[in-house]
């Protein structure tokens, strides 16, 4: 069964510093990956979708990286502003198009 | 407008009674999903749709239902809710690449 882990669980860091989120997963047979941000209350904004085929996505001042033989990505996030302050998710396609298994997410503090 | 939209945003409900969360996508995806978040834990699918005669269960199907009533509209059902269906329930589309479009959310709480 495939299992999707987070880490750090919560992480908090000063306005502009660069930082790294990880996603793990157990099983490397995905179809994709996907980060999502998730604002308290509110539903989940797609970020970054990185098929299994491609090694990295890029948008703005996000980069994520996929490995799928050792089971991991991560989001890169550049220059923080308190407005990245949030939870974000990974999650991996399993089977196409019927199983997205998530992770428990990575809370994020920017602090001014 | 959202392309994603769930009614009713928040419900308060009792023991017992039948709740409908409804669902309406104008994204055009064939697939549409449910899922239920609980504070700390990932999202668990409850119910997955690819057309309006395919519906799926998820890993966590039981004490709901579903009905897929067009390529845009997808409703959950529980038929009588208990206090540990209390959380947080998502909407979503896919579209052919894999990528996930979520709704708003519904917050329930079953007294």
């Amino acid at each position: 069964k495939q299992e999707v882990t987070q880490i750090p669980a919560a992480l908090s860091v000063p306005e502009g510093e660069n930082l790294v989120l990880n996603c793990s997963f157990t099983d490397s047979a995905i179809y994709n990956l996907q980060w999502f941000r998730q604002d308290p209350g509110k539903g989940l904004t797609s970020l970054l979708l990185i098929q299994s085929s491609q090694r990295e996505q890029t948008s703005g001042r996000l980069n994520a990286s996929l490995d799928k033989s050792s089971g991991r990505s991560t989001l890169y996030i550049a220059a923080s502003q308190p407005g990245d302050s949030a939870t974000y998710l990974c999650a991996v396609e399993v089977n196409y198009g019927q199983n997205f298994v998530f992770g428990p997410g990575t809370r994020l503090s920017v602090l001014p | 407008d959202a392309d994603v939209t769930q009614t009713p945003r928040n419900r308060i409900t009792k023991t017992g009674k039948r709740i409908m969360l409804e669902c309406s996508q104008t994204k055009g995806h064939d697939r549409m999903y449910w899922y239920r978040q609980d504070p700390g834990l990932g999202l668990q699918l409850i119910y997955y749709s690819f057309d309006v005669k395919d519906i799926n269960k998820g890993e966590i199907s039981d004490g709901y239902s579903v009905s897929r009533q067009a390529q845009a509209k997808f409703s959950l059902s529980l038929e009588s809710a208990i206090p540990n269906q209390t959380a947080l329930y998502f909407c979503a589309t896919s579209d052919d690449w894999g990528e996930q479009y979520f709704g708003p959310g519904t917050r329930l709480t079953v007294l």
